[in-house]
């Protein structure tokens, strides 16, 4: 079954320092998101893409976070610099548009803790 | 503004015993979605609920969509132990909007 992957699954950085994840979603979504999740909370979500496009990114705290999508398939995101208050899990999700476009698969998430 | 509410926060039950968790919307809601999240992994996609007064069935798992779209609940009959996790919500005020979670019911569920 398609998964979609997430790299690297922990992370520990100092803060002020930066970190990238990396999402590869489940093969020819076209939708793209990425969550923050904090511990006992829903996820959050920070940015979304429609192939390489950003569609919602209102939440994506613009001075330290960066997304990008370059060619519709694979996403980075970025932070710089990490702060203490970035510590949570980044999820990944992706979604089809056909036969229907709502369902969203996660990935397994990328643990960051900010020293 | 919109203001979703989603309860218990926590619910530990027996084995055999029922569970259900409640969202509630002080708005209307376009569509909500439910999904489950096991201890340690990430959200499972359970449903997706658009019509008024909708219900739907997955087993031992019943999902409700209110008259008024504005509440959802899903209950679980005879709970096991691999209901255990935690069970958000997701609602999109429009059609097109964003998708926003609540913040969870955590069931655990006594052998």
């Amino acid at each position: 079954e398609a998964e979609v992957a997430q790299s690297p699954r922990y992370k520990i950085t100092e803060k002020s320092q930066a970190v990238a994840f990396w999402c590869d979603p489940i093969s020819g979504h076209a939708t793209l998101y990425w969550y923050r999740q904090i511990l006992g909370q829903g996820p959050e979500l920070l940015v979304q893409f429609q192939d390489e496009s950003v569609v919602d990114d209102s939440q994506l705290p613009k001075d330290r976070f960066s997304a990008e999508r370059l060619k519709g398939v694979d996403s980075t995101l970025k932070i710089q610099p990490a702060e203490l208050g970035d510590s949570a899990m980044y999820l990944c999700a992706s979604s089809s548009t056909f036969p229907s476009s709502y369902e969203q698969y996660f990935g397994p998430g990328t643990r960051l803790t900010v020293t | 503004g919109q203001q979703v509410m989603q309860i218990p926060q926590y619910q530990h039950v027996q084995e055999g015993e029922d569970f259900t968790t409640y969202c509630n919307s002080s708005t209307t809601l376009s569509n909500i979605q439910w999904y489950k999240q096991r201890p340690g992994g990430h959200p499972v996609f359970l449903i997706q609920l658009v019509k008024s007064g909708e219900v739907k069935k997955q087993k031992r798992l019943t999902f409700q969509f209110g008259e008024a779209k504005k509440n959802s609940s899903l209950h679980i009959t005879a709970t096991q132990t691999t209901d255990v996790g935690t069970y958000f919500c997701g609602w999109k005020e429009t059609s097109g909007s964003r998708l926003t979670f609540g913040e969870g019911t955590q069931l655990t569920v006594n052998p």
